[in-house]
């Protein structure tokens, strides 16, 4: 059975750093893309980046570039988001979702399988 | 990047009748290489993550209720809840993923009971 199971709540000062992780479960971990989103309480959904774990690939959003980095365990099947330089609008629940290789989505839909979610808040 | 425009922000339906959510893209979702639309559905309830509903536009995901259907090509997309139950009340989101990165989504159209 598919499962991604993320970390526990964080709360933060800002200029901090969070580093968030999302185990998989049920796949084989190389096969499948791990994407990071992130909602800020109301709002909808954010692109992140990606990291391919097969690889340690990774992909950033230009907005993110600098702020995140994507990391991978594979002797726990494990990902890892860090994000650095936090602030009060970083606010938010941040989501790991499973996505199939690249070309594969003419067969595979993408983000079929999502983390539980983490939320991320600040207290100064 | 396309961006991807839902309407209404908010609907309310009541109960056994259709719900009906649009979605625009900034540009073509159509892959000229196989002539399918790369757009996925997914429905959100609150504390909840993402729940995958349609994709390639129009395939339903294993175990959804097929009062939920997906049409449209290119541009123009639509949601259809057939029957509205209690439990269908949530956000819609869609999504494109043919031009890629960054994976873009629509902003969101709530859905409750009228």
């Amino acid at each position: 059975q598919v499962q991604l199971v993320q970390s526990g709540a964080e709360m933060k000062k800002p200029g901090a750093s969070v580093k968030v992780s999302c185990k998989t479960f049920g796949y084989t971990f190389g096969s499948f893309r791990i994407h990071w989103l992130r909602q800020a309480p109301g709002q909808g959904l954010d692109w992140m980046g990606l990291i391919d774990p097969s690889e340690g690939r990774t992909t950033y959003a230009e907005k993110y570039q600098g702020r995140v980095t994507m990391t991978r365990d594979t002797s726990t099947n494990t990902v890892y988001l860090e994000m650095t330089s936090l602030r009060s609008e970083d606010t938010a629940t941040y989501f790991c979702a499973r996505d199939p290789p690249p070309g594969a989505y003419h067969l595979m839909p993408p983000f079929d399988y999502w983390g539980q979610g983490v939320l991320v808040t600040f207290s100064s | 990047e396309i961006v991807m425009t839902q309407s209404p922000d908010s609907l309310s339906v009541s109960l056994g009748e259709r719900a009906t959510i649009k979605c625009k893209s900034s540009q073509s979702v159509l892959s000229k290489s196989n002539n399918k639309n790369y757009i996925a559905w997914y429905q959100q309830k609150p504390g909840q993550p993402p729940r995958l509903l349609i994709y390639l536009a129009l395939t339903r995901e294993s175990g959804v209720p097929d009062r939920f259907s997906g049409s449209g090509s290119g541009t123009d997309f639509t949601l259809t809840i057939s029957s509205l139950q209690a439990e269908d009340v949530a956000v819609y989101y869609c999504h494109q993923y043919l031009d890629i990165p960054p994976w873009t989504f629509g902003q969101g159209t709530k859905v409750d009971i009228k």
